[in-house]
């Protein structure tokens, strides 16, 4: 069965600073990883995806991730955040090839200090 | 506007009513999604379409629950004798599904938030 673990409920960063939100998965195969993002009250907004080739991704709003097969790994990372990007984060999986249910993580609350 | 939308946005039932929440998938899109979200948590899947096809409901909760989507568009979730434990976000969310490549990233509505009194 497919997992995903967000080990950092809550990250706290001042603006401008670095970030990096780290997730774990589980998974048989190659998987398609995704992160979201969702701000109080709504819906789950699409940050990036990792279906094959590059490791590396890029995204909307300036983030990054990067896929590590041997670490079983999708960290986000943006290298300086704005006041804005505070909001709650998650790390998704789904089976590759095919559209599937995607697992989620529990989620990580970034605030943002000025 | 041709985002997933869902309605009503937000709803309080009495215990022992019975809900029904809509989503309408962007316009196309093959594959439809519904996911629970309870608060603090992750959306947890529920169920999923291909066209009016429900493939997959292996993450209903309960006998309470079941969905639809008749013409393979529309699709509606129905709770019947809610239950405390039934308060949470309903999350839809729709697909294209063009290829082996790409396009199976699920695009969400802004869910329906469900109190049960």
């Amino acid at each position: 069965a497919q997992s995903v673990t967000q080990p950092d409920i809550h990250i706290t960063v001042s603006e401008g600073a670095s970030l990096e939100l780290r997730c774990n998965y589980s998974y048989g195969a190659t998987p398609y990883l995704f992160w979201y993002v969702q701000s109080p009250g709504q819906g789950l907004q699409l940050l990036l995806k990792y279906f094959s080739g590059d490791t590396l991704v890029q995204g909307i709003k300036g983030f990054e991730a990067e896929f590590k097969r041997s670490q079983s790994s999708f960290n986000l990372r943006k290298p300086s955040v704005h006041w804005s990007d505070a909001a709650e984060y998650f790390c998704a999986v789904g089976a590759s090839g095919t559209a599937s249910k995607l697992t989620f993580g529990t989620g990580t609350r970034l605030q943002v200090t000025l | 506007g041709a985002g997933v939308s869902q309605s009503p946005r937000y709803k309080v039932a009495k215990r022992g009513q019975d809900v029904a929440l809509r989503c309408d998938p962007i316009s196309g899109h093959v594959s439809l999604f519904w996911y629970q979200q309870a608060l603090g948590q992750g959306p947890e899947f529920l169920t999923y379409f291909q066209n009016e096809a429900q493939l997959d409901k292996s993450g209903l909760p309960s006998d309470r629950f079941f969905a639809e989507r008749p013409e393979g568009s529309v699709s509606t979730l129905k709770i019947q004798r809610t239950q405390q434990e039934d308060s949470a976000v309903y999350l839809c969310a729709s697909s294209s599904t063009w290829g082996r490549l790409g396009g199976y990233e699920q695009y969400f509505g802004p869910g329906t938030r469900l109190t049960v009194t």
